[in-house]
């Protein structure tokens, strides 16, 4: 089973920032969190993650709470290129990442 | 290559066949990975190699999957005697063998019928 959970959809205007919650209230200390996206009919990307502090790059902003069990990504400007499943994913066992459903991101122009 | 090549990028075969679908990885990374998506849902791992070895293929849903990496770079998921409910997307990825990171490239994916 998925180790956070994700609101199912979400929209966001197009040049505003989306703010993407997920909650993993199981997650061990030395366990990170992981976020994938995926456009229709791609391969998943990679996008960022992090353990404890939060993380920029030049995609998105990873903001972890301080006692870890939930995590915001952050896409400062979103563009419709934007628009995809994105998932929040915590470190199975093993090199296994465990996914769930994902958020389905639609920008609107 | 500048990434992860999947083929065939579509099959469709019948009930009772054979499969082979193929990944070339990124050129120097060790680990290789196979998951399989199913309409609406998140990638579901099927196995892991480092290098020549499977590492954990404790995903293969049954002995009719297999999967190679023979020489530690190009590998092969192969399904014998496919079912209807193979039917997916089978996503092949690779990554730098970092500790504690999983930093996967995926490939677009090898979108398997069975009729």
């Amino acid at each position: 089973d998925a180790k956070t959970t994700q609101p199912t959809s979400m929209d966001c205007a197009e040049g505003r920032a989306a703010n993407l919650p997920c909650n993993h209230s199981t997650i061990s200390g030395n366990e990170y969190v992981y976020w994938y996206r995926q456009i229709h009919s791609q391969g998943p990307q990679y996008i960022i993650h992090g353990l404890k502090n939060n993380e920029t790059n030049e995609m998105a902003s990873l903001i972890i709470t301080e006692d870890r069990k939930s995590s915001t990504l952050i896409l400062p400007h979103a563009t419709l290129r934007d628009t995809a499943v994105y998932y929040c994913i915590v470190k199975g066992s093993n090199y296994q990442l465990i996914w769930g459903a994902g958020t389905k991101l639609i920008i609107k122009p | 290559g500048a990434g992860v090549s999947q083929t065939p990028s579509n099959k469709v075969t019948e009930k009772g066949k054979y499969v082979e679908l193929r990944c070339d990885p990124i050129s120097g990374h060790t680990a290789l990975y196979w998951y399989r998506q199913s309409l609406g849902q998140g990638p579901e791992f099927l196995i892991y190699f480092q290098g020549t070895g499977a590492a954990d293929d404790s995903g293969l849903p049954n002995d009719r999957f297999f999967a190679v990496r023979p020489e530690g770079s190009v590998s092969t998921l192969k399904i014998q005697r496919t079912e209807r409910g193979d039917s997916a997307v089978y996503l092949c990825a690779s990554s730098l063998d970092r500790a504690g990171a999983n930093v996967l490239t995926f490939g677009a994916g090898s979108r398997l019928t069975v009729l």
